[in-house]
Order: C-alpha cells, then structure tokens, then sequence
C-alpha cells in the first residue's frame, strides 16, 4: 500500500487552465504539505494544514489553493496556469513531533505549454 | 529562522570509493536534521535523521551521518559507493520553535562512476 499517493504523476495542460491534484495518506498523519520542486531541483514548502487547518501559507500566487476535506486528504488546486508554474509538486505527511519523519508522494510533474 | 547549506551541488566518485556529502545548517535553537534521497523521477525517500539522542546515525543503504554542534555540520557518509547510490541528497532541518515543514538544501547529485 502507497503511504502517501498522488494523483496525476503527469499533467501537461496549456496556459490559461485549471487543474487540480489530488492526495491521500493512509498513515494516520495529523499534518499534510504541500511542497514545489523547481527545475534546478530546489524543494520549497508551500501550504501545510494540521488536522484540516491551514498552518503555512507561503508567499505563493492567489492562484494556488489548498484543500483539506479531512486528515487524510489534501488537493492543490491551481487556476490560470501560467509557464513558470511548470514543477514538481509533492505531498507530504507527518505525525506529531518535529523529529518525526516526513513522509513524502512520487511528486507529480506538471508541464504547462 | 534556519536554513541549510549543501557544498558541491555535484559530486562524482568512483564504485568502491568512499562517499562525503557536506551539510551545514543555520538554527539559533537545537535543530533537528534529515537526509533525504531522490532516485530519477521518484519521490524523497528518508535516508536518516538526527533528533537529539546519538551523535551518529546510521541509516539504510550504509549510510550515516555524524552531528558535530561545534562545526554546525551534518555530513552524509558511505564507506564504499555502489552504482545503485546515484541519485539527487538533500539535507534538511527543522525545529521546534519554527514551522513543522522542513527547510531543504539546495541539494548533491551524486554520480557513481564505474
């Protein structure tokens, strides 16, 4: 069983679009993130929520918005696609204490042409 | 706030030589550290972690890394490289008085050459 699962692992979409990415934990995890991997493979957390709660928000465009329907799920959805917005975006989950693990998905790679 | 340095953003050495990838951190407050491994188009995968007990870690594949609070270092080691360790490091740090989300390095490919 996948830990941490993301869906799609590949998007390619054009400018101006809409898309959303989905994903679960089955850990049991009360903290979910989301992170975004550039091209030059630099990893930046983006959003975190903690039993369903927004906890970080970084500086990310408008466009970009969380959701957490439980513990167990957190989507990004994403809206007006623009070039730069092209990355690899990874779920992640944690339980508890900051020496915890974070466990992370496969990443889902999105190209915007 | 912290923050994590990773020397080398490349570094290349031979199957069966002895691997080093450097790390240094940045926390006012006792940190706790992580490496992380990325095999191509895979997500990070835990190779070990610091959290205030031993000194040195050990983690899978052979890998361990020692914390030396006098250099603010985190140094990744292996004994003997295998073809099977290239992939993309990264270190991270965390602490418990900042956010729950780690900060990462900039990351280490590493390449195994045979």
């Amino acid at each position: 069983d996948t830990a941490v699962s993301q869906t799609p692992k590949y998007l390619v979409t054009q400018m101006g679009n809409d898309k959303s990415i989905k994903c679960e934990q089955n850990l049991g995890h009360d903290t979910m993130y989301w992170y975004k991997q550039d091209s030059k493979k630099f990893l930046k957390i983006m959003f975190s929520y903690n039993n369903k709660e927004l906890i970080i928000n970084e500086t990310v465009p408008n466009r970009f918005s969380p959701k957490s329907p439980d513990k167990a799920h957190l989507n990004l959805h994403i809206n007006s696609l623009e070039l730069g917005d092209s990355a690899v975006y990874f779920c992640a989950s944690s339980q508890g204490g900051f020496g915890n693990t974070i466990y992370f998905g496969e990443g889902s790679w999105l190209t915007v042409v | 706030a912290q923050s994590v340095t990773q020397l080398g953003s490349h570094v290349s050495v031979s199957e069966g030589a002895l691997v080093l990838l450097r790390c240094n951190y940045s926390s006012s407050v006792p940190p706790y550290l992580f490496w992380y491994v990325q095999y191509p188009n895979q997500g990070l995968q835990l190779l070990l972690k610091y959290t205030s007990a031993a000194t040195l870690v050990k983690g899978i594949n052979g890998f361990e890394a020692e914390f030396k609070k006098s250099e603010t270092s985190f140094h990744l080691t292996k004994p003997s490289a295998h073809m099977s360790d290239a992939a993309e490091y990264f270190c991270a740090v965390r602490t418990n008085t900042g956010r729950r989300a780690l900060t990462f390095g900039s990351g280490t490919r590493l390449q195994v050459q045979p």
